[in-house]
């Protein structure tokens, strides 16, 4: 069965940075694409970015203002995702989500990223 | 940026009566290869989202068939034909025709 599991809950200072892994099973790694996305409290979905899995090519958000790189190592089928320069804002829960570019189907469990002096 | 906007932003059912959520978004989701790119999750308790229906109608695999996602162009709706109490929680649209991916605020379910 597919499995995205993502790293541990983080606790950032403001200015600090911020890297999420989301390991991937159940599936050939490089047939499919990873979304990140992240919910923020009174904010809803933000998509952040996408990544080709195969090439490690990237789409990202432009609200990001370069803070954010995605990344990916096929070796151990896993996505990486880092945010610098950490403001309270970004306080929140980020997904890591399976994207062929037709159809976000499964999505890890979530990592919770609490950004605080 | 596709904004999607939900109604209504909650909902309360009794068990085995039908719920509906529509979704409605600034710009069509149909694709140029002919493909309308709108999805349905659903957010339980403490969970992450899970796929319900794709392409606007196709259920993802294992969702029953109890739910059913209809419309087209800007307009769309999820259907739940007899609520079940497992069936709790919120409810989102979602589209990728266009980047950024933009989903809709979501609609809360719950059991009278």
């Amino acid at each position: 069965q597919v499995q995205l599991v993502q790293s541990g809950p983080e606790v950032k200072k403001p200015g600090a940075s911020v890297s999420i892994s989301c390991k991937t099973s159940g599936y050939t790694f490089i047939t499919h694409g990873i979304t990140w996305v992240r919910q923020v409290p009174g904010q809803g979905f933000e998509w952040m970015g996408w990544i080709n899995a195969k090439n490690g090519h990237t789409n990202d958000a432009l609200n990001f203002e370069g803070r954010l790189t995605m990344t990916i190592d096929t070796s151990r089928s896993t996505a990486y995702m880092e945010l610098r320069s950490l403001k309270p804002d970004d306080t929140g829960i980020y997904y890591c989500a399976r994207d062929n570019m037709e159809l976000v189907d499964y999505w890890g469990q979530g990592t919770l990223v609490t950004v605080s002096p | 940026d596709i904004l999607m906007t939900q109604t209504p932003l909650s909902l309360s059912v009794t068990p085995g009566q039908p719920a509906s959520i529509s979704c409605r978004s600034t710009q069509s989701l149909l694709h140029s290869d002919g493909k309308t790119y709108l999805y349905w999750y659903v957010q339980k308790p403490g969970q992450s989202p899970q796929l319900l229906i794709y392409e606007v109608s196709t259920r993802f695999s294992g969702v029953p068939d109890r739910f059913t996602g209809s419309g087209s162009g800007t307009d769309f709706t999820l259907k739940i034909s007899r609520v079940e109490a497992e069936d709790v929680g919120v409810y989102y649209c979602m589209q990728s025709v266009q980047l950024p991916l933009t989903f809709g605020g979501g609609t809360r379910v719950d059991i009278k």
